[in-house]
């Protein structure tokens, strides 16, 4: 099946510093990437989709300035939390999608971000 | 708003059993409907997707039933292992959007 990598799959960082989270899907061109967080014992919430080339589309709540994401090729797109505070610390997970919107999303296996 | 409720936040149940996982929700009418599991630190793995127009799909020792008169999927393993035990997602999707319920964290007994 398709596989999905993140890098790194953890980090801790002190307050005020920026993180960048790498997805890249292996064996495939991914059309579309979504980026998710999730919190212990919540749900996946979707933050922003990406397609290649263009800009990413940001949930309502969630601060693009912040959150910001590049889509530079069809296998590969990055997270950068910017100036992350402790309540940035959480599971962030991205997928990749081939195609129309009833095919499986491949997930990455997350990367877990603790902020100081 | 657009609710999603997995029946509850854990299930015990006895290996060689059939498990079974409620999805319910409200406030959206959804194209397609998706289960995933997730062990722990881990990102999801996408398990079987039900499309509005089907009833029932299976894929070996899983069953998906969906009922949009009712609102909800029922999510069956048969002959349970406990290598099933896992957090089981619930997710609702129309055209780009996928809509995750919290989970339901399955333990199989031996």
């Amino acid at each position: 099946g398709a596989v999905v990598s993140q890098h790194p799959s953890r980090v801790i960082c002190k307050s005020g510093t920026s993180v960048k989270i790498e997805c890249r899907s292996l064996d495939f061109q991914a059309t579309t990437m979504f980026w998710y967080r999730q919190f212990p014992k919540q749900s996946l919430m979707l933050m922003a989709t990406s397609n290649e080339g263009s800009k990413a589309t940001y949930e309502q709540g969630v601060e693009k300035d912040k959150f910001l994401i590049n889509h530079a090729s069809l296998t590969l797109s990055t997270l950068t939390v910017t100036s992350a505070h402790p309540e940035d610390s959480s599971f962030y997970i991205c997928s990749a999608r081939q195609g129309i919107s009833y095919n499986e999303q491949f997930f990455g296996p997350g990367t877990r971000l603790t902020v100081l | 708003s657009q609710k999603i409720e997995q029946n509850s936040e854990a299930l015990n149940i006895q290996e060689g059993k059939t498990a079974t996982l409620t999805c319910n929700y409200t406030n959206y009418s959804p194209a397609y409907l998706q289960w995933y599991r997730q062990d722990p630190g881990r990102g999801p793995v996408f398990l079987l997707l039900i499309r509005e127009n089907e009833k029932e799909k299976r894929k070996e020792r899983l069953k998906v039933t969906f009922d949009t008169t009712l609102k909800q999927s029922l999510f069956h393993i048969t002959a349970s292992q406990p290598a099933d035990s896992a957090t089981y997602l619930c997710a609702l999707g129309r055209d780009d959007k996928i809509i995750f319920g919290k989970g339901t964290r399955l333990h199989i007994l031996p």
